[in-house]
């Protein structure tokens, strides 16, 4: 069975410096899809990253980026020049094809991120 | 452009008592989703629709119905509803396929005393 583990329930960070969040997973699958959300404490939840497994480039989006490591089945968030926006729940989430039409999510437990100022 | 918006924002129920969450899209997405959230654990994937008339069941669907009468709208029902049904409920749309990014909702938190 999948599983997404986030293995860090909080963390914190000083405001301007760098934060790696992780996330690791479990899939015989070769053909899958990864997803960060972030979840403000506004509750709405929006996208900050995706990566498809099939690429072997790590995704980047402004200050965050991916390390995604396929064989290990991990793949970290980091944050740099950390934001006081930055604070939130941070979802790290597994998607896959299952059949025609047919698809499965799982997202882990999600690491509290604190930015201090 | 509202995006995704849910109705109601919280809602009290008693044990057995029935009823329904709205979701609504402006965007014109085809996918819609509606999840569960708990404490201490990942959102979990109730039902899902790829498109009008059409619904799917996702990892926990026991004790919900969902309909999907107009493209725009995705309803999530309890017809009794039990304690084990409290929760925050997210309801999310995305364009087309399930990779591309879901926008979620603000959420609904349900109490079922």
């Amino acid at each position: 069975a999948q599983t997404v583990t986030q293995s860090q329930p909080e963390m914190s960070v000083q405001e301007a410096e760098t934060v790696t969040l992780s996330c690791t997973y479990d899939t015989s699958e070769n053909n899958y899809y990864l997803f960060w959300y972030k979840q403000p404490p506004s509750r709405q939840m929006i996208l900050v990253i995706r990566q498809e497994a099939y690429k072997q480039q790590n995704a980047t989006e402004n200050r965050f980026s991916v390390n995604f490591q396929k064989a290990a089945k991990s793949f970290s968030l980091k944050i740099s020049d950390s934001q006081l926006g930055d604070t939130a729940m941070y979802f790290c989430a597994f998607m896959k094809h299952v059949t025609s039409g047919t698809y499965k999510y799982i997202f882990g437990t999600g690491t509290r991120l604190k930015v201090l100022a | 452009n509202a995006g995704v918006t849910q109705t109601p924002k919280f809602r009290v129920l008693k044990t057995g008592q029935s009823m329904t969450l709205l979701c609504a899209q402006d965007m014109n997405h085809e996918y819609m989703y509606w999840y569960r959230q708990d404490p201490g654990m990942g959102l979990r994937l109730i039902h899902y629709s790829v498109g009008e008339g059409t619904t799917a069941k996702g990892e926990v669907p026991d004790g919900y119905n969902v309909s999907r009468l107009k493209k725009q709208n995705f309803l999530l029902g309890l017809e009794s509803a039990a304690p084990s049904q409290t929760s925050v409920y997210f309801c999310a749309s995305s364009y087309s396929t399930h990779y591309n990014e879901q926008f979620f909702g603000p959420g609904t938190r349900l109490t079922v005393l």
